[in-house]
């Protein structure tokens, strides 16, 4: 059964920062690996989708990787804005045909 | 494009009643999927439609929950009776391209609170 797992649950940094957050999961046979980013009272937000073949994905200020081998996902955050504050979740689609998500990483960034 | 929409945003019911939870995925999308959230459990998957077609609800909880999805652009997912721990916001989410190829875009949720 696959688990997904975020590293840390919550993460509080000043404004300005470079940031990784961390995913790892235990089953590497997956299809692809997506990071979102939700807001309180809101419903999920796509922010990259890193197929299995890919090893990064980046969309302005964020980059994230996957190293299948390892199990692992990192999504860094360059310059890091009181804007960005926000749960951030990944999820990766397994052979079941089914998205498993982490428990998500709560991000404060202060002014 | 106007998104997911999902209705209602909020419903509050008393512990028995029948609930009904709508969707309308975006236009074009072949996959639809019925998300619950809660604190302790977090996100789960309960039913995944293909072409209209349900192809995995192993996550639905029990026989109290269903989904029908009659046409591409809309589906439902009723429960009846409801009991007090089904409170939890729930989501629905679509995708193009079949299971795990397109990105999940997401409804922002109907938060159900059962009394």
């Amino acid at each position: 059964k696959q688990e997904v797992t975020q590293i840390p649950a919550a993460l509080s940094v000043p404004e300005g920062e470079n940031l990784v957050l961390n995913c790892s999961f235990t089953d590497s046979a997956i299809y692809n690996l997506q990071w979102f980013r939700q807001d309180p009272g809101k419903g999920l937000t796509s922010l990259l989708l890193i197929q299995s073949s890919q090893r990064e994905q980046t969309s302005g200020r964020l980059n994230a990787s996957l190293d299948k081998s390892s199990g692992r996902s990192t999504l860094y955050i360059a310059a890091s804005q009181p804007g960005d504050s926000a749960t951030y979740l990944c999820a990766v689609y397994q052979g079941a045909q089914k998205l498993v998500f982490g428990q998500g990483t709560r991000l404060t960034i202060n002014p | 494009d106007a998104g997911v929409i999902q209705s209602p945003r909020h419903e509050v019911t008393e512990m028995g009643q029948e609930v009904t939870l709508r969707c309308k995925p975006i236009s074009g999308h072949n996959s639809l999927f019925w998300y619950r959230q809660t604190m302790m459990r977090g996100l789960e998957l309960l039913i995944y439609f293909n072409n209209n077609v349900p192809i995995d609800d192993s996550g639905m909880p029990e026989d109290r929950f269903s989904a029908k999805m009659p046409n591409a652009s809309f589906s439902t997912l009723k429960i009846q009776p409801s009991e007090p721990r089904d409170s939890a916001v729930y989501f629905c989410a679509s995708s193009s391209g079949g299971q795990g190829v397109g990105p999940l875009h997401f409804g922002n949720g109907t938060r159900l609170t059962v009394t």
